[in-house]
């Protein structure tokens, strides 16, 4: 296992045009995050998802944003009609779904990088 | 609302000596989680250390080791004999046991200087 793989790592893009980004989780994991990190702080939350189930979204998650993890191994996560206020690192992370453990601790992709011009 | 307030962006320290980076959280729970993590330049994010609320001791992973105080909502990280590859951004992290979200603070830069 390589780990947490995302793809791509960077992606430059005209305002008003659509992104897709992929993550591909450690197998083991059934729980998948998204997460946005902009210039000087710290990765905010967008959503996570608990085999394909999707269970919680961020207010950060505007109707142009879209996740999926079809049969719950895979992740994509799509921006529509990107502005410049989406430019950002987007974060993947996987984890073990074990509540009330300190195991269930991230690991966290590389990122893809969105600059929108 | 759960808050991780990292007070310093930036520190440095000479190697091979020690530095304390500091964070601060707010929380009403009794029982959480809290995590530093580790971003070099262009790398990706990595686990350096973790402390379950339940546990007095505080945790410790070779070079590095926390200051948890729980009632003053603290924890602190500390590295020792440092490198000049503990050059990175660091954040701070908390989570609830039965929670799904990892809310971090906005991180330390930290610089080794030879």
């Amino acid at each position: 296992d390589t780990g947490v793989s995302q793809d791509p790592r960077h992606k430059i893009t005209k305002r008003g045009q659509n992104v897709t980004f992929r993550c591909d989780p450690i197998s083991e994991h059934n729980r998948l995050y998204w997460y946005r990190q902009t210039l000087g702080q710290g990765p905010e939350f967008l959503t996570y998802f608990q085999n394909e189930a999707q269970l919680e979204k961020s207010r950060l998650l505007s109707d142009r944003f879209s996740a999926e993890r079809p049969k719950g191994s895979f992740s994509t996560l799509e921006i529509q009609r990107t502005e410049q206020g989406d430019s950002a690192m987007y974060l993947c992370a996987s984890s073990l779904g074990v509540q009330h453990s300190g195991a269930n601790v991230l690991t966290f992709g590389a990122g893809s990088r969105l600059t929108v011009l | 609302a759960q808050t991780v307030t990292q007070s310093q962006p930036e520190m440095s320290v000479q190697e091979a000596e020690t530095v304390t980076l500091s964070c601060t959280y707010d929380t009403s729970e009794s029982d959480y989680y809290l995590f530093w993590y580790k971003q070099p330049p262009s790398r990706q994010m990595i686990l350096v250390i973790r402390q379950e609320a339940y546990k007095q001791q505080n945790a410790t992973e070779n070079r590095f080791s926390v200051n948890f105080q729980k009632a003053a909502k603290s924890f602190s990280l500390k590295i020792s004999d440092s490198q000049l590859g503990d050059a990175a951004m660091y954040f701070c992290a908390y989570r609830l046991p039965t929670g799904n979200q990892f809310y971090f603070g906005t991180g330390t830069s930290l610089t080794v200087i030879p």
